[in-house]
């Protein structure tokens, strides 16, 4: 199975300030279609998990555009430009490459400093 | 759309847990159901899927055999049962709807998740 790993597994962040967020895969991501199959989701406080990104740098709906994914290959990065309170949550990089399994990262927790 | 899960469910070990997830709002047909598990303080664990439209399923290599997905095309409803539980399928159960396009899957509406708590 591919193995994704994030980092880091705790991010304090300053409102308005940016933040950053890792995600690496034990073997490239890349789908014969060309696309790199890596998909970002959030899980806010009591809340069930929501898509954020999919293939990498697309938004999901109702996503704002201070959120951006970038990537390749291995290696994939979730930026939220300036942080606001309503993004205190886990983030989690998914692999749907090679299915099944679709396999998670640890979860990155975002909270306010 | 609309994604609606069942309540929530005690059982004894050993026992089994079917639990639903009622979809709403778009062609079932059209859209596959994942089911995906977070045990107290853990990650998300993916569990299982099933092709609304024909009945196929997959599922993770360490619930073969335990995990069966179902689904009732009239009702518009997907069922995951779990057998042989023990304490540590102690967990959160989401379904989640998937759109996909071949072999890639992503999961844009999710259901609010149903808690099975296995307790002697």
């Amino acid at each position: 199975d591919i193995v994704v790993t994030q980092s880091p597994l705790s991010l304090p962040v300053t409102p308005g300030e940016p933040a950053s967020i890792s995600c690496r895969s034990s073997e490239t991501l890349l789908h014969s279609s060309g696309y790199y199959t890596l998909d970002w989701y959030v899980q806010r406080p009591g809340q069930s998990p929501q898509l954020l990104m999919y293939l990498v740098s697309n938004r999901a709906a109702g996503v704002p555009d201070r959120f951006s994914g970038s990537g390749s290959g291995t290696e994939f990065t979730l930026k939220i430009s300036r942080v606001e309170a309503e993004d205190v949550g886990v983030y989690y990089c998914v692999q749907a490459l090679q299915t099944p399994p679709w396999t998670f990262g640890q979860g990155t927790r975002v909270e306010i400093k | 759309v609309q994604i609606v899960q069942s309540g929530s469910e005690v059982k004894r070990p050993g026992a089994s847990v079917k639990v639903s997830c009622k979809a709403s709002g778009y062609v079932f047909t059209n859209f596959a159901i994942h089911w995906v598990r977070q045990a107290p303080g853990q990650e998300l664990e993916w569990m299982g899927w099933i092709n609304t439209d024909n009945g196929y399923t997959r599922y993770s290599d360490t619930l073969q055999g335990r995990v069966a997905i179902t689904r009732d095309t009239s009702a518009t409803t997907v069922y995951m049962e779990l057998s042989n539980l023990r304490s540590d399928d102690t967990a959160i159960y989401y379904c989640a709807r998937a759109t996909f396009s071949g072999t890639y899957h992503h999961l844009d509406n999710w259901g609010r998740g149903v808690q099975v708590t296995v307790s002697s």
